[in-house]
């Protein structure tokens, strides 16, 4: 089972709002992601956690807050956005972050998020 | 220079024709590379992965040279399914050479392929 499943599949939020992305896997991989894309755009990658530790922040606003409460579960916390923050945003996860093979990694779905 | 380069495209072809994607990365110590195809308005899914040897599944191909630092992929006898976005993934550690959670893509190239 290679899923990768995220909530909510779409959201609408205004620039005071708070609200929150969530990711959940439950194939034991140990990094997980957090990747924003563009239309037309590959995705770029904002934050990795491995081992439930951020080891990678992308140099991302502090807008966007990530959050790993455990091994399967990834959250992304939003406040503040702007309009030119909506994209889709994916989570992915891959098996062992400090292999340098099995690396693949597998998305969800992601969330298209709308800023008003 | 960018990390990852493809050839952004897009190539259209008939059914039935072979086509070949380039991918160039600038990371000498990039370990793993990889080919994802992703669909309009969904989530990149993994085509395959990309090995030293070269490594075939069906109608795609993938090669990897190390010393020009470059992936391609071939698709042979291409279907009208096969048209999507392309993506060239390469994984490479951090600074300090401990994690290698980095994973890199390409802008992408379109196909579409056409009856």
């Amino acid at each position: 089972d290679t899923e990768v499943t995220q909530t909510p599949k779409h959201l609408v939020m205004g620039m005071t709002n708070k609200k929150s992305l969530k990711c959940e896997q439950h194939m034991g991989h140990r990094a997980m992601y957090w990747y924003k894309q563009k239309a037309k755009k590959p995705p770029e990658l904002m934050f990795v956690y491995s081992y439930e530790k951020l080891s990678i922040n992308e140099s991302v606003p502090s807008r966007f807050s990530p959050e790993c409460p455990n091994s399967s579960l990834l959250n992304l916390h939003l406040h503040a956005l702007q309009p030119e923050d909506s994209a889709l945003y994916l989570c992915a996860s891959s098996q062992d972050p400090d292999r340098a093979s099995n690396t693949e990694a597998f998305f969800g779905q992601g969330t298209r998020l709308t800023v008003v | 220079r960018k990390e990852v380069e493809q050839d952004p495209g897009p190539f259209n072809v008939p059914e039935g024709a072979t086509v070949a994607f380039n991918c160039t990365y600038s990371n000498s110590a990039s370990q793993s590379f990889f080919w994802y195809r992703q669909d309009c308005r969904k989530e990149p899914k993994l085509l395959m992965s990309v090995y030293s040897s070269g490594n075939e599944d069906g109608r795609f191909t993938a090669q990897l040279n190390r010393a020009s630092q470059y992936i391609s992929l071939l698709i042979r006898d291409s279907k009208l399914s096969d048209s999507a976005t392309y993506l060239c993934v390469v994984n490479h550690p951090n600074a300090g050479g401990t994690s290698y959670g980095k994973l890199t893509f390409g802008q992408g190239t379109i196909l579409t392929v056409h009856p």
